[in-house]
């Protein structure tokens, strides 16, 4: 099956870009996620990817994905402290309804 | 917006107590899911539906059964609780197209003594 692999911390400082990175095992993995979970939350979506591209801007975010090299990566501009948090990588792999895999997710820690 | 909502944010229950978690969906999705969150392991599927009344195993069903008697409503149940059920569950509901986007509610953190 799939395997999902992410580092579990990273600290930064603030107004510093971060910089997450993700693997998987499976080439036919067709969309990956980013999704961000605050401390006592669940997991919100923050930004996805089709297979077919290499790369997705929205605001501060950027995705990277390096189909070759089965690696995704999630830069945050300007990082606050606000985007303090657990980040997961995602990744679904087939049809039907089976759930996303999940990395283990990595922390975000934003130092001032 | 999507809406996820989930019974309770905080439950204790004994050992071999039978424990019900309610998950509610808003937005008419097809596809319901239950994952629990454990330090060091991240999230990992216990069951998925579909469609009401059609459950499909994760990669942990283990001590765990589901019911979807409605579309909007997905259960997880723990027919009898143990200490290594103590987790995080979390439930989430995609609309079953191509995207596949998943929406999360805010969690049930289960205690078990």
């Amino acid at each position: 099956g799939e395997d999902v692999e992410q580092s579990l911390f990273l600290s930064v400082r603030e107004g510093d870009s971060s910089v997450i990175n993700c693997t998987y095992t499976d080439s036919s993995s067709t969309y990956l996620y980013w999704y961000k979970q605050e401390p006592g939350a669940g997991l919100q979506l923050l930004t996805y990817i089709f297979s077919n591209m290499d790369m997705k801007q929205d605001q501060r975010l950027t995705v990277l994905l390096n189909k070759k090299d089965k690696h995704l990566s999630l830069r945050i501009a300007d990082t606050q402290t606000g985007d303090s948090a657990i980040y997961f990588c995602a990744v679904f792999s087939g049809g039907g309804a089976d759930g996303l895999t999940f990395g283990k997710g990595t922390h975000l820690i934003i130092q001032p | 917006d999507v809406k996820v909502t989930q019974s309770s944010r905080y439950l204790v229950k004994r050992t071999g107590e039978k424990v019900f978690l309610e998950c509610v969906q808003d937005m008419d999705h097809e596809n319901m899911f239950w994952y629990r969150q454990d330090p060091g392991l991240g999230l990992r599927l216990i069951y998925f539906s579909y469609d009401v009344k059609m459950k499909e195993k994760g990669d942990i069903p283990e001590g765990y059964s589901v019911s979807r008697e409605k579309k909007e409503r997905f259960s997880l149940i723990l027919e009898s609780a143990s200490t290594n059920q103590t987790s995080m569950y979390l439930c989430a509901s995609s609309p079953g197209q191509v995207v596949n986007e998943q929406y999360f509610g805010p969690g049930t953190r289960l205690t078990v003594t």
